[in-house]
């Protein structure tokens, strides 16, 4: 069966420290991969998306960016990390076909101080 | 465009009672899937069922329910006899036949279920 790693759980950094959030997941291959943020508990936007490795879509700007070196892994990274960057912060995985499911990991909490 | 509303931000209840929770969309696409996941308190997102557009059969699964309806571009989720583990928040979400992968989510509705 398939599974989607996500670490860390809890993150408290510095304002303009830097970011690496790291996914993983198991079980399939070529899978389609997403960052969501969360903030305040509602509300689910999609930062980016991926179909394939190197291939990395943006749907919002900002001071994130994201890599998917290796097909079943994908990063969420920041060069200097701003108080608007706390949140929740999901990833998920689903099949390339439109009537598949997302899957969603366990998120990490992120806190700016 | 597509957009997913949720109208009812927070739903409390007492255990046993019933709880319809609602969800409109709008989309242009003639293809489409619809999605409800829950949000317990630890986070995780869990996937709860899918409904395609060209299926408007309802679905039963133990004491959930799911009302899919075309006509009032409207997909309820009803919890019957409602439980305090069913406390969560719940999410319905659209994705486009043609929109490659990208889900659009409601704001979500906060569900209490008190003992």
């Amino acid at each position: 069966s398939q599974t989607i790693h996500q670490w860390p759980a809890t993150l408290v950094q510095p304002v303009g420290s830097p970011l690496s959030l790291e996914c993983t997941v198991e079980g399939t291959s070529n899978p389609n991969l997403y960052w969501y943020r969360q903030a305040a508990g509602r509300g689910l936007q999609l930062l980016f998306y991926s179909v394939g490795i190197g291939q990395i879509s943006s749907e919002v700007p900002q001071n994130l960016s994201a890599s998917r070196p290796q097909d079943r892994q994908f990063i969420l990274s920041s060069k200097k990390l701003l108080l608007s960057d706390s949140g929740f912060y999901l990833c998920a995985w689903s099949a390339g076909v439109a009537y598949q499911p997302q899957h969603f990991g366990d998120g990490t909490r992120l806190s700016i101080l | 465009a597509q957009k997913v509303t949720q109208a009812q931000t927070e739903i409390s209840v007492v255990e046993k009672e019933d709880v319809t929770l609602d969800c409109v969309y709008e989309t242009r696409d003639t293809t489409y899937y619809l999605f409800w996941y829950k949000q317990p308190p630890s986070g995780e997102l869990v996937f709860l069922i899918r409904r395609n557009s060209f299926d408007e059969q309802n679905e039963i699964s133990g004491r959930y329910s799911w009302n899919f309806q075309k006509s009032t571009s409207s997909f309820n989720f009803t919890i019957t006899a409602s439980q305090v583990v069913d406390s969560a928040v719940y999410f319905c979400a659209l994705r486009g036949g043609t929109s490659y992968g990208k889900l659009t989510f409601g704001q979500g509705t906060i569900l209490t279920v008190h003992p």
